[in-house]
């Protein structure tokens, strides 16, 4: 019953493939996220949607194509991977708006390495 | 513009010291802040926000609109407390949460 969910939790692939990374959230909220951690540590927001919709998109190239088939799941997909991709990619889930219960619960991480 | 400062990218403490991990904001407005751990290669975790003034694990942050600070405090630090810190705030539209760069806290006995 874990609340949100990524798949897989490492992926080693080649310089030049396609790779998805699967998000799932059981908690009912609106919004999903991607983020990216680098090797400093340093988090980043790469996407946003809120019910399906993209309503953040980062300075990200657009290699990366998020895709949304419901509110419960954000999928990460990454056409032609290049060294500098490697990180950690993390997924989350709020319910947007202010006050208690908005808080943002994370995934446990794909460690993605580019070789 | 929306941005959150961690000065300190490593703090060391002996077991028993008290802990102050530093966060600084610039916001327009009202902030919603948080503290996010993430313990070593495991997800975040939220450790605290503001609103709700719990102390969760011996913590307490306490928000200073004065000096925009929403410093992480522990009057006693445990071993268990070695992680990464965050702190973050939801930006002004309230569709994603803005990082600092962190703090390493390390815990030595």
């Amino acid at each position: 019953d874990t609340a949100v969910s990524q798949t897989p939790k490492y992926l080693v692939t080649q310089m030049g493939n396609d790779k998805s990374i699967k998000c799932e959230q059981n908690l009912g909220h609106d919004t999903m996220y991607w983020y990216k951690q680098d090797s400093k540590k340093f988090l980043k927001i790469m996407f946003s949607y809120n019910n399906k919709e993209l309503i953040i998109n980062e300075t990200v190239p657009n290699r990366f194509s998020p895709k949304s088939p419901d509110k419960a799941h954000l999928n990460l997909h990454i056409n032609s991977l290049e060294l500098g991709d490697s990180a950690v990619y993390f997924c989350a889930s709020s319910q947007r708006g202010r006050g208690v219960g908005t808080e943002a619960f994370f995934g446990q991480g794909t460690r993605l390495t580019v070789v | 513009a929306q941005r959150v400062t961690q000065p300190e990218k490593l703090l060391s403490v002996f077991k028993g010291a008290p802990v102050e991990l530093k966060c600084n904001y610039s916001y327009s407005g009202s902030p919603e802040l948080f503290w996010y751990v993430q313990y070593s290669r495991q997800r975040l975790q939220l450790l605290l926000r503001h609103i709700s003034r719990e102390s969760i694990k011996g913590f307490t942050a306490d928000l200073n609109k004065g000096e925009t600070s929403f410093h992480l405090k522990k009057p006693f630090a445990q071993e268990e407390d070695s992680a990464m810190y965050y702190c973050a705030l939801f930006n002004q539209a309230g569709t994603a949460l803005i990082f600092g760069k962190g703090t390493t806290l390390s815990v030595s006995s």
